[in-house]
């Protein structure tokens, strides 16, 4: 069973450069998101999307794009990388209806912006 | 205002005690969920349990319970017979609203609790 699977785990951008986080899961899950964790602050929301289609922002979304085309991909996109975008990543995903909404989540993916 | 409230930066225990990690949270919507991850040094996010807003008893899992007090919108983790294994950084999360809605899968986090635990 993959779950949540996040790629790439690692990666060192300089300042202006551009990227993709990959994120999938295959437990046909409603609801995918992404978060960003800072030391000392937590998860933070950075956007969120409760279906195919549909994307919202969330609490810190300056700096990145996002889509869902499908069920299953919640790519997470910096258009031009700044150091305070460094960051651990976090994709997750959840059930919408009929559960509690426990957030499942990918292993991370550690950028540093240079 | 801070919606989720985890006051204690770090924790120490003794192996075989117990212990428990704070949590306080405010909302105004009636129906909600409390969550507490773990996180290992290794990095991944593991679920621990779940209370909801309109469950009548604590819940628990093995060796953690939640000490949820409503009134006093608190939802403390206890962990019973401390571990080496159970050294790591602990996260309150909140979910508002019910299933279905648009905030349903949202997550809104503390700023975690580091617990070390002594042999």
């Amino acid at each position: 069973n993959a779950g949540v699977t996040q790629t790439p785990k690692f990666q060192v951008l300089k300042t202006g450069q551009s990227m993709t986080l990959q994120c999938a899961q295959d437990m046909n899950h409603e609801y995918m998101s992404w978060y960003r964790q800072d030391p000392g602050m937590g998860l933070r929301l950075i956007h969120y999307s409760v279906g195919a289609g549909i994307t919202d922002q969330g609490e810190v979304p300056n700096g990145y794009n996002v889509s869902r085309s499908t069920t299953e991909d919640f790519p997470l996109r910096l258009l031009s990388a700044a150091p305070s975008q460094t960051s651990v990543y976090f994709c997750a995903s959840s059930y919408g209806t009929l559960n509690t909404g426990e957030l499942f989540f990918g292993e991370g993916s550690r950028l540093t912006v240079l | 205002a801070q919606k989720i409230t985890q006051t204690q930066p770090g924790m120490f225990v003794q192996e075989k005690e117990a212990v428990t990690l704070d949590c306080t949270y405010d909302t105004s919507d009636p129906s909600y969920g409390l969550f507490w991850y773990k996180q290992p040094s290794s990095g991944e996010m593991i679920f621990l349990i779940y209370q909801g807003s309109y469950d009548q008893q604590n819940a628990t899992e093995g060796r953690y319970s939640l000490n949820f007090q409503k009134a006093r919108k608190s939802a403390n983790l206890v962990i019973s017979a401390s571990q080496l294994g159970d050294s790591a950084m602990y996260f309150c999360a909140m979910r508002e609203g019910n299933a279905g809605g648009t905030s349903y899968g949202k997550l809104t986090f503390g700023q975690g609790t580091i617990l070390t635990v002594h042999p």
